[in-house]
């Protein structure tokens, strides 16, 4: 079993709609939970952060953290054409110095949004 | 936010030579950075973490002497994979973290034919 699971999609989804992307994880020490956008052949780039459970809401986009389920969510709202990209969730286990490099990814999810 | 620097971009070599593979933290210094792969449509896989001035540490499988690992600042670190071989085509992507964030680099598509 991977230590984190993600569906890979492809999804497809209309502009305007809602989107959600999820992740489970079975190691119960991560603490500390991101989503990354990439797109195609570039590098990941940050999109949220969050620690332990809870919500954070950030613009269009909203995380959930569920960690009595181990389970992490991505909500886009009004989603855009240049949403398309492939959603990656990662997660570390440990605070502070440089452990936030040493993350542990999803899959990744392959989005697209058509007009 | 902080710049990362990958170079090259994109690089195609013949079955047994060696490349080199540069990733710099452009307005920070970053005392530990990280390798990882990625193969198409998969996650990033960590490869090793890159502290300067020691050796690098590798994660479980991933064969040190094939990938070499070199972090002789605060802000450069190297990753050379010897005697390449088709399956090493792949994407490397670097990072960089600070206290608070990691920083990817932009990512190198290596082809080995």
């Amino acid at each position: 079993q991977k230590e984190v699971e993600q569906d890979p999609g492809p999804l497809s989804v209309p502009e305007g709609a809602i989107v959600s992307l999820n992740c489970t994880y079975s190691n119960s020490a991560f603490q500390y939970f991101m989503w990354y956008r990439q797109y195609s052949r570039k590098g990941p780039e940050l999109l949220m952060y969050t620690y332990s459970s809870g919500n954070k809401e950030d613009g269009r986009f909203t995380a959930q953290v569920d960690k009595s389920s181990k389970y992490i969510s991505l909500f886009i709202r009004d989603s855009q054409p240049s949403d398309s990209a492939t959603y990656l969730c990662a997660m570390t286990d440990t605070s502070g110095g440089t452990s936030y490099g040493k993350l542990t990814f999803g899959q990744g999810t392959i989005l697209t949004v058509h007009p | 936010g902080a710049v990362v620097s990958q170079h090259p971009s994109r690089v195609i070599c013949k079955s047994g030579t060696s490349v080199k593979i540069e990733c710099r933290s452009l307005d920070f210094q970053a005392t530990t950075m990280f390798w990882y792969r990625q193969f198409p449509k998969q996650s990033l896989m960590l490869m090793a973490t890159s502290n300067e001035g020691s050796k690098a540490t590798y994660e479980q499988g991933v064969e040190k002497d094939k990938f070499l690992i070199n972090h002789a600042s605060l802000t450069l670190s190297t990753l050379t994979v010897t005697s390449a071989h088709p399956e090493d085509s792949s994407f490397y992507i670097c990072s960089a973290a600070t206290v608070a964030e990691a920083f990817f680099g932009q990512g190198t598509r290596l082809t080995v034919v």
